[in-house]
């Protein structure tokens, strides 16, 4: 148990569905981030949230949608998805994103999408 | 932009000596890391390098650097089945982005 719980932990979803993944983070951190987990593919950074504000949006196209309402929670809103998005999806935080190496992982959510 | 470079898979035999490879691209590279993913978990920061270091031992693990060639390794001695896991290799650049750059991942197995 690192702190960082995400639900669902599985999700199977169609293409034209419209699903939010949820992370919670209980270590008081500021910083809070969205990863992928493909196969044979490198772990991507997707987003990071600094005291709520995005600080970095890497090319991530627009059917995924990060939300963070407050520095203990944070959302990936998903619509039209493809199924090359199939992936793991891994949330992480740390004290603020100069810390980076030190982010706590959570334990992910498993997307497959048919 | 910069790369991590890992095998995929590794499978070692109970008691022997893990070596899992790692090669980056980043001359600019400070930090170098070690991160393990146990079945159902994520990442967890197992070691790191300071990049002006060749070598850092941390009980059963062995962390080696060659900056020349870019490479990295993780060692683990006497190796246990609870080192079972996805391990990754991630470096951080000199740049001011606080980013870390990760590879594949290599999943060790363990032969009884």
């Amino acid at each position: 148990e690192t702190g960082v719980t995400q639900t669902p932990r599985h999700l199977v979803m169609g293409m034209t569905n419209k699903k939010s993944l949820k992370c919670e983070q209980h270590l008081g951190h500021n910083a809070m981030y969205w990863y992928k987990q493909s196969a044979k593919k490198p772990l991507e950074l997707m987003f990071v949230y600094n005291f709520k504000e995005q600080t970095e949006n890497n090319s991530v196209p627009s059917r995924f949608s990060p939300e963070c309402p407050n520095s203990s929670h944070l959302f990936l809103h998903l619509h039209t998805l493809q199924p090359e998005d199939s992936a793991l999806y891994l949330c992480a935080s740390s004290q603020d994103e100069r810390e980076i190496d030190t982010q706590y992982f959570g334990p992910g959510t498993r997307l497959t999408v048919l | 932009g910069e790369d991590v470079e890992q095998s995929l898979f590794l499978s070692v035999r109970e008691g022997d000596s893990s070596v899992i490879n790692c090669t980056y691209t980043d001359s600019s590279s400070t930090y170098l890391y070690w991160y393990k993913q146990e079945p159902g978990a994520g990442l967890q920061l197992l070691t790191y390098i300071f990049s002006n270091m060749d070598m850092k031992q941390d009980q059963r693990l062995t962390v080696l650097l060659n900056k020349k060639d870019k490479h990295l390794s993780l060692r683990i001695a006497d190796t246990q089945t609870g080192d079972s896991a996805i391990y990754f290799c991630a470096e951080k650049s000199n740049f001011g982005n606080e980013k870390l750059t990760f590879g594949t991942g290599t999943r060790l197995t363990i032969i009884p």
